[in-house]
């Protein structure tokens, strides 16, 4: 049962524009969410977090969202440059050594 | 070298060969992982090691083995796989905090993966 879903397989947004991607959860016991990105042939890298106590991260153009009563979080990045254009990986933690990682939603932005 | 190294990167091997991954990091960690990513499927964690010690294993058949001498160093060990295994195997690697220090909320840095192709 796949307990991290981002429902989304790509996503296409014009240059400027602002970029929404979604991630749902079902295990109440998450406590950390990590989003990752990555790039054709190269692993996944770590873009930007959040613990269950916040609602809400920013680090420069990049900020993420968390609902616990919704059990769902969003990255948005704004505004989108065509750098952006990778696969973004959601991932969610209970304490412990654990991690779960959603399917991926592929970003494309457009010049 | 910097960072988390894997070789080989494309790896194509028979259902009765033995093959091993290897995984190099360059970063002073001391938590390795494997993963598993096949195609439109999530992320799989199959091993955790800790401090050179097993933490986690995920449920994974014995045909994959493996190993970590030291704390820059993991092997994934292959034997007998089957056709399904093709996927690509990433390797992690993170700082733990001390054992009973605060709980992890580690950011892992990923190597390149290994393609893997079993016929």
């Amino acid at each position: 049962d796949q307990q991290v879903k981002q429902n989304s397989p790509s996503l296409s947004v014009q240059e400027g524009r602002i970029s929404i991607l979604n991630c749902d959860y079902t295990n109440s016991m998450f406590d950390y969410f990590l989003w990752y990105k990555k790039y054709p042939a190269e692993g996944p890298t770590f873009l930007i977090s959040i613990s269950s106590i916040k609602d809400k991260n920013e680090d420069g153009r990049f900020t993420v969202f968390l609902n616990k009563s919704a059990k769902h979080l969003s990255l948005h990045i704004v505004p989108s440059q065509p750098g952006d254009s990778a696969v973004y990986f959601c991932a969610a933690s209970p304490t412990g050594n654990q991690f779960y990682f959603g399917t991926g939603t592929s970003l494309t932005v457009i010049p | 070298e910097t960072g988390v190294t894997q070789t080989p990167r494309h790896l194509v091997m028979g259902m009765t060969n033995k093959k091993s991954l290897k995984c190099e990091q360059h970063l002073g960690h001391n938590a390795m992982y494997w993963y598993k990513q096949s195609a439109k499927k999530p992320l799989e964690l199959m091993f955790v090691y800790s401090l050179e010690e097993r933490v986690e294993n995920n449920s994974v058949p014995s045909r994959f083995s493996p190993e970590c001498p030291n704390s820059s160093h993991l092997f994934l060990h292959l034997h007998t796989l089957q056709p399904e295994d093709s996927a690509l195997y990433l390797c992690a690697s993170s700082q733990d905090p001390p054992r009973g220090g605060p709980i992890r909320t580690d950011t892992q840095y990923f190597g390149p993966g290994t393609r893997l192709t079993v016929l």
